[in-house]
């Protein structure tokens, strides 16, 4: 079976272009997770889904951040406008939720920001 | 302020010798997960403690859960140079799906 698949895997940019992240959730998942990796901070939650509704986006750093969910087998993660400070590996992960449930993450996309 | 806080931060060991990892925190969780991440990859769960004082065992490594499930810890028996990895812990409060990650920590396992 496929895990979640993100995409691309790596991501370099200039300062001040739009950078658009992709996830493509485990079939059958009905909640959705993005992630932010840096070093400094370790992972924090960014915005999660549940059945492709936005629930709690208290994580999500600035207006520059915006994620969308539009069906069950898709996310997106926009930055706009990008700066360096956003350059992270920045994953997604799926479950099913239930009272237990286990979050399955993908591999991450690395973005950098020049 | 990191609600959840992982020591050591690096630890480097040879192959065969025993370790153990912490993971605390001044906030009640319902339920303590650990993961393992290899470096270009995600984290992978290991395992999910939810009752206070609960001991599991995935085969070299045991995981318990602190009485007031404020703390957890991660004891692995005669370390192999695959365990290599970062470690992260991850608690969930309440009945949210939201987990609040550790910083981690770095272990190598020299051969």
């Amino acid at each position: 079976d496929a895990g979640v698949i993100q995409s691309p895997r790596h991501e370099v940019t200039e300062m001040g272009q739009e950078v658009t992240l992709r996830c493509k959730p485990i079939s059958g998942h009905n909640s959705l997770f993005w992630y932010r990796q840096t070093m400094m901070r370790g992972l924090e939650l960014l915005i999660y889904f549940n059945n492709n509704v936005p629930i709690d986006d208290s994580g999500m750093p600035e207006d520059r951040f915006s994620a969308k969910m539009p069906n069950a087998s898709f996310s997106t993660l926009k930055i706009q406008p990008s700066e360096p400070r956003d350059s992270a590996v920045y994953f997604c992960a799926s479950s099913f939720r239930d009272s237990k449930d286990t979050q399955y993450f993908g591999p991450g996309t690395r973005l950098t920001v020049l | 302020t990191q609600l959840l806080e992982q020591s050591p931060q690096f630890l480097s060991i040879q192959e065969g010798e025993n370790l153990t990892v912490y993971c605390n925190s001044s906030s009640v969780f319902s339920s303590l997960q650990w993961y393992r991440q290899e470096p270009g990859e995600g984290p992978v769960l290991l395992v999910t403690v939810v009752t206070g004082g609960e001991v599991k065992k995935l085969k070299r490594l045991t995981f318990q859960f602190g009485d007031a499930r404020k703390d957890s810890s991660l004891h692995i028996t005669a370390a192999q140079t695959g365990d290599t990895g970062l470690y992260l812990c991850a608690g969930e409060q309440g009945g949210s799906e939201k987990l609040v990650f550790g910083k981690g920590t770095k272990l190598t396992v020299n051969p």
